[in-house]
């Protein structure tokens, strides 16, 4: 069984503040998947990354970059010069790399953004 | 590109009624995935079907039941409805040759009264 603990529940910032979103994931796979969703307020969940365990890279992505640590198991978020429209619930998910499809998604983390 | 689309939007049911939800996945995908989101929580994998049949089922009573028709588009049943089934239904589609990411649809608001 994988389990996902975003600590933090709810995160305000003021418009381009940087922030990061931590995520912790527990799973007894040796490979797996890690993903990153966004949920804005219309409810649909947007896909952002998708991270295989086996590459700890680093990645950027505009003003979006990931940190995925095996060691600590965390793969956390930061949004850099955060702006309105990034206001959502962001969700941390891993799915095994084989044997299971189902996405295990925590809590999420709400956070906003403030101009 | 067509996206993930879910139909209806919204939904008001009575304790007891049976519901049916339903969802075209994006275009070039062929497996579909059923989460629930109850109101404050992470969405709960529901179960996934490719090629007509249900591959994996998470922990849902027998009352969530689904189909999946040739042209991959799939639908979501729920009998005996409960107040507690009451949250946003989201549907996910991928390619199960790849088994990579999972696109969502805006969901369907089901309100059990």
């Amino acid at each position: 069984a994988q389990k996902v603990t975003q600590a933090q529940t709810e995160i305000s910032v003021v418009e381009k503040e940087d922030v990061t979103l931590d995520c912790v994931y527990e799973t007894r796979d040796t490979t797996y998947y890690l993903f990153w969703y966004k949920q804005p307020p219309s409810g649909e969940l947007v896909f952002l990354i998708r991270r295989n365990s086996f590459d700890e890279q680093n990645e950027i992505s505009g003003r979006y970059s990931w940190n995925f640590q095996k060691s600590t198991s965390s793969f956390n978020f930061t949004i850099t010069a955060s702006q309105v429209v990034d206001s959502a619930v962001y969700f941390c998910a891993p799915r095994p790399w084989a044997g299971s499809y189902q996405l295990t998604f925590g809590k999420g983390t709400k956070l906003s953004v403030i101009p | 590109d067509a996206g993930v689309t879910q139909s209806p939007t919204h939904l008001i049911k009575t304790r007891g009624q049976q519901v049916t939800l339903r969802c075209s996945p994006k275009s070039g995908h062929d497996t579909v995935s059923w989460y629930q989101q109850a109101l404050g929580q992470g969405p709960q994998f529901i179960f996934q079907y490719y090629e007509e049949e249900e591959r994996q089922r998470g922990n849902f009573p027998d009352r969530f039941s689904g189909h999946q028709f040739p042209n991959y588009s799939s639908e979501l049943n729920v009998n005996a409805l409960l107040l507690g089934d009451s949250a946003l239904y989201l549907c996910a589609s991928s390619l199960a040759d790849r088994g990579l990411s999972q696109y969502f649809g805006p969901g369907t608001r089901l309100t059990v009264t």
